[in-house]
């Protein structure tokens, strides 16, 4: 079974600085997704960015960018630019291309100050 | 993009009465549905898994006659609360992956659940 820890329960940033989020997994697949949502206080889900195992490329996604180390199964998220809309709890999530399914880390509470 | 449409987004229904959930693609067929429950600043707890046309996947411990799922066409699939108590209460999200599609999921809004 797959399992996802985001060991940071809370973090802060001010507004216009940069944050990473941390997250590592563990599992035995050689092929998977992985991703980062966001869930404001409206509660609802939002992919931020996404990452095939079988790409060494960092997915960026404008603000968003990922630091994806394969062997040693790390995939943190930095925010770049912050702004006070990125303030939300973030989850990172495994997917096996073969169950479909998904795994989420508890979430990373993220508050940017102005 | 696609859209995930959930309804009711809130419901206050009395404790031994059930209540359904809805959740429709609005914009593609989703072959598998998932549904999830959240309790406040945690993360999400995968209840089961719903493929059009078939019996649903429930993760272990999660109670299958209390928590109906049907997914009776590719673009709907609702879950039932049955004899609903106050311990049921919670935060109910449904997402849907389009069929072939490894482009993550697409969430509906949620459902607030509140058994008094």
């Amino acid at each position: 079974a797959q399992t996802v820890t985001q060991s940071q329960p809370e973090m802060s940033v001010q507004e216009a600085e940069t944050v990473t989020l941390s997250c590592t997994y563990d599992t035995s697949e050689n092929n998977y997704y992985l991703f980062w949502y966001k869930q404001p206080p409206s509660r609802q889900m939002i992919l931020v960015i996404r990452q095939e195992a079988y790409k060494q490329q960092n997915a960026t996604e404008n603000r968003f960018s990922v630091n994806f180390q394969k062997a040693a199964k790390s995939f943190s998220l930095k925010i770049s630019d912050s702004q006070l809309g990125d303030t939300a709890m973030y989850f990172c999530a495994f997917m096996s291309t073969n169950a479909g399914k998904s795994t989420f880390g508890d979430g990373t509470t993220l508050t940017v100050k102005p | 993009g696609a859209v995930v449409s959930q309804h009711p987004s809130w419901v206050i229904c009395k404790s031994g009465t059930s209540v359904k959930i809805e959740c429709r693609s609005l914009d593609f067929q989703a072959t598998t549905m998932f549904w999830y429950r959240q309790f406040p600043k945690q993360s999400l707890m995968l209840m089961a898994t719903s493929n059009e046309g078939s019996k649903a996947t429930y993760e272990q411990g999660v109670e299958k006659d209390k928590f109906l799922i049907n997914h009776a066409s590719l673009t709907l699939s609702t879950l039932t609360v049955t004899s609903a108590h106050p311990e049921d209460s919670s935060f109910y999200i449904c997402s849907a992956r389009e069929g072939g599609q490894d482009y993550g999921y697409t969430f509906g809004s949620g459902t607030r659940l509140t058994v008094v």
